[in-house]
């Protein structure tokens, strides 16, 4: 089984609709990391968010919000208004503490590729 | 550099042939991390150094491939007799500590083709 679980691997929306990104993970930690990272055509990861497991506020930044919810392990990804700016691949990623050895490495949902067409 | 650097940004080899790939990490992460992003398989964690050390090696898929760091900055990661299926993108990211929040900056990452 996936540890993080991106169920959808493509969506297309029209520019200015609101779109989701859904992300689901397990772990067994009750100490743990959730983040959102974005991949843009230039291929370079951009880091978006990181959320720990204790803060289950949801969070906003300009466009971009948050929804973290431990009950049902999911940690979704809205983008309002969306942009043709924001088409690129988005990854979900978990962080555990017994990841091994301490490294702490990030376990990678399969990614959403979003194209945000004018 | 202000990120993470790479190179070189694209290799192409012939099956058979050995390849180093560099990563220069951003000034002062202790911590540096080797990630391999495929179609297949997805974005998958290869090895992890904290300083010149790597304890954890697990994500490594075979003997082929190693890695080292020295002055607790530079990283090289090595494909001996690459095969097909080593063709992927490989990606670099340093962090600033030994820690579970700290996020890690990614490099544009090293394209290998091997024909």
């Amino acid at each position: 089984a996936q540890k993080v679980t991106q169920a959808q691997t493509e969506i297309s929306v029209v520019e200015k609709e609101d779109v989701t990104l859904d992300c689901v993970y397990e772990t067994r930690d009750t100490t743990y990391y959730l983040f959102w990272y974005k991949q843009p055509p230039s291929g370079e990861l951009v880091f978006l968010i990181r959320r720990n497991s204790f803060d289950e506020q949801n969070e906003i930044s300009g466009r971009y919000s948050w929804n973290f919810q431990k009950s049902t392990s999911s940690f979704n990804f809205t983008i309002t208004a969306s942009q043709v700016v924001d088409s690129a691949v988005y990854f979900c990623a978990l962080s555990e503490p017994d990841s091994g050895a301490g490294s702490y490495q990030l376990t990678f949902g399969k990614g959403t590729k979003l194209s945000v067409i004018p | 550099g202000a990120g993470v650097s790479q190179s070189p940004s694209n290799k192409v080899t012939e099956k058979g042939k050995d390849v180093e790939l560099r990563c220069d990490p951003i000034s002062g992460h202790t911590a540096l991390y080797w990630y391999r992003q495929s179609l297949g398989q997805g974005l998958e964690f290869l090895i992890y150094f904290q300083g010149n050390s790597a304890p954890d090696k697990s994500g490594l898929p075979s003997d082929r491939f190693s890695a080292e760091r020295t002055g607790g900055s530079v990283s090289t990661l090595t494909i001996q007799r690459t095969q097909q299926e080593d063709s992927a993108v490989y990606l670099c990211a340093s962090s600033s500590g030994r820690t579970i929040y700290n996020e890690q900056f990614f490099g544009p990452g090293t394209r290998l083709t091997v024909l």
